[in-house]
C-alpha cells in the first residue's frame, strides 16, 4: 500500500524558515516523481514544486523561486520541502504527493503550516 | 501560464441524478487533464487521469471527456459519498496549474 506521511509542519514567523519532510513506502521512491502541493485554508490547490525521479531536475511555482528549495533522499525514501524567507501568503496544509507524467496518484494526509507573527 | 477556468463553482443536485463539471483550458494541453475529489478534511484523490482514463478502484460511474481544450467530468448516479469538492488540473506544462474547484452538494 502507497503511504505518504508529511511532517515538519508548524507555527513560524515571517522571515523565518522551515523543513518539510515526507516518508514514502510502499513503492519504489526512486521511480517516480514527486511534488508539494498546497492548499490555503478554504481555497483551492496551487501546485508548489516537483522533483524529478532522480533528483536532477526541479520545477518550482514562480512565486516561492529563490525561497523553497524541493529535495530527495532516495535511500531513505523522503522527499523534503526546504522553506525559506516564509510570507504570511505561505500559509497553507501542503501535500506531499507522487507524481506520474499525467497526475498526481497518490497524496498525502497534509501538513499545516502557518506564518505568522 | 495555462489557466484552468472550471465551473460551475458550485452545484447542488439529488441523489441518482448526474451532473457534469467544465473545465477549459487557456491553450491546447493534448489530453493531459486530471479529476480530483476532495472530501472536507480529507486529501484529493485522483479520479481520472489522460482527460478519461479512470484510476484504479474509482467507481465507474465518474467519466471523463474532452472537446477540444474543453474538459468534462460527468458523474452518473449520484451517491451520498460523491458530496466533495472537484478539481482539474493540467500536467501538459509548467506550472502546473488546477481550476479553482467545484463543490459539490446533493439536496
Amino acid at each position: 500500500e502507497v503511504q505518504l506521511v508529511e511532517s515538519g509542519g508548524g507555527l513560524v514567523q515571517p522571515g523565518r524558515s522551515l523543513k518539510l519532510s515526507c516518508a514514502a513506502s510502499g513503492f519504489t521512491f526512486s521511480d517516480y516523481n514527486m511534488a508539494w502541493v498546497r492548499q490555503a485554508p478554504k481555497k483551492g490547490l496551487e501546485w508548489v514544486a516537483t522533483i524529478s525521479y532522480d533528483g536532477s531536475s526541479t520545477y518550482y511555482r514562480d512565486s516561492v523561486k529563490g525561497r523553497f528549495t524541493i529535495s530527495r533522499d532516495n535511500a531513505k525514501s523522503t522527499l523534503y520541502l526546504q522553506m525559506d524567507s516564509l510570507r504570511s501568503e505561505d500559509t497553507a496544509t501542503y501535500y506531499c504527493a507522487r507524481s506520474d507524467y499525467s497526475a498526481f496518484d497518490y497524496w498525502g494526509q497534509g501538513v499545516m503550516v502557518t506564518v505568522s507573527s | 501560464d495555462i489557466q484552468m477556468t472550471q465551473s460551475p463553482a458550485s452545484l447542488s443536485a439529488s441523489l441518482g441524478e448526474t451532473v457534469s463539471i467544465e473545465c477549459l483550458a487557456s491553450e491546447d494541453i493534448y489530453s493531459n487533464l486530471a479529476w480530483y475529489q476532495q472530501k472536507p478534511g480529507k486529501s484529493p484523490q485522483l479520479l481520472i487521469y489522460y482527460a478519461s482514463s479512470l484510476q484504479d478502484g474509482v467507481p465507474s460511474r465518474f467519466s471523463g471527456s474532452e472537446s477540444g481544450t474543453q474538459y468534462s467530468l460527468e458523474i452518473n448516479s449520484l451517491q451520498p459519498e460523491d458530496e466533495g469538492d472537484y478539481f482539474c488540473q493540467q500536467s501538459y506544462k509548467f506550472p502546473r496549474t488546477f481550476g479553482g474547484g467545484t463543490k459539490l452538494e446533493l439536496k
